[in-house]
């Protein structure tokens, strides 16, 4: 059953700082990977997907990376804000036929 | 891009009555549709997946007398707590994959429910 672990938990930077938030993932046949940002009390924004033929997606000042071999993935923030402050979740679908499951998240916090 | 509403956004209610969440994904059809619950600041727990026309498929530990799902169509799904109790209030999101595109998952804005 794929487990999908993220750390650390919290993270706290001032601003401008690049940062890196760690995804792991029990299977590495794994279908593919979302990287999603929640606020507090609100729902889910989905921020980038990767398949598991890719390596890496784009998006912005976000970059997320998949390590299959590893079991592994990495969202990268460059020149974090304020305005970055959530959680970050990491979920991984272990077939194109389940749902995602989803890590704990790192909950990150930007200092202006 | 795809959207999913949920409905109502926060609830509160008494111990015993039952509540009705509503799903519906806006602008796509939605075979499969997921119910996820969140408690305070810990991860997404998924509960049962719904499929049009079929019974859901209850995750391990979650009673499906007490939490009923229904998908009649390809826009909608309910989620019904029955006889609801404090330990029930929680965060519950819904997620729709759409029949056309099934590698993503879209997600509503969630529905707090607090039981007194």
């Amino acid at each position: 059953k794929q487990e999908v672990t993220q750390i650390p938990a919290a993270l706290s930077v001032p601003e401008g700082e690049n940062l890196v938030l760690n995804c792991s993932f029990t299977d590495s046949a794994i279908y593919n990977l979302q990287w999603f940002r929640q606020d507090p009390g609100k729902g889910l924004t989905s921020l980038l997907l990767i398949q598991s033929s890719q390596r890496e997606q784009t998006s912005g000042r976000l970059n997320a990376s998949l390590d299959k071999s590893s079991g592994r993935s990495t969202l990268y923030i460059a020149a974090s804000q304020p305005g970055d402050s959530a959680t970050y979740l990491c979920a991984g679908r272990p077939s194109g036929n389940t749902p995602l499951v989803f890590g704990k998240g790192t909950r990150l916090s930007v200092i202006a | 891009g795809a959207v999913v509403s949920q409905h109502p956004s926060r609830v509160i209610c008494k111990s015993g009555t039952s509540v009705k969440i509503e799903c519906r994904s806006l602008d796509f059809q939605a075979t499969t549709m997921f119910w996820y619950r969140q408690f305070p600041k810990q991860s997404l727990m998924l509960m049962a997946t719904s499929n049009e026309g079929s019974k859901a498929t209850y995750e391990q530990g979650v009673e499906k007398d007490k939490f009923l799902i229904n998908h009649a169509s390809l826009t909608l799904s309910t989620l019904t707590v029955t006889s609801a109790h404090p330990e029930d209030s929680s965060f519950y999101i819904c997620s729709a994959r759409n029949s056309q595109d099934a590698d993503t998952q879209y997600f509503g804005p969630g529905t707090r429910l607090t039981v007194l």
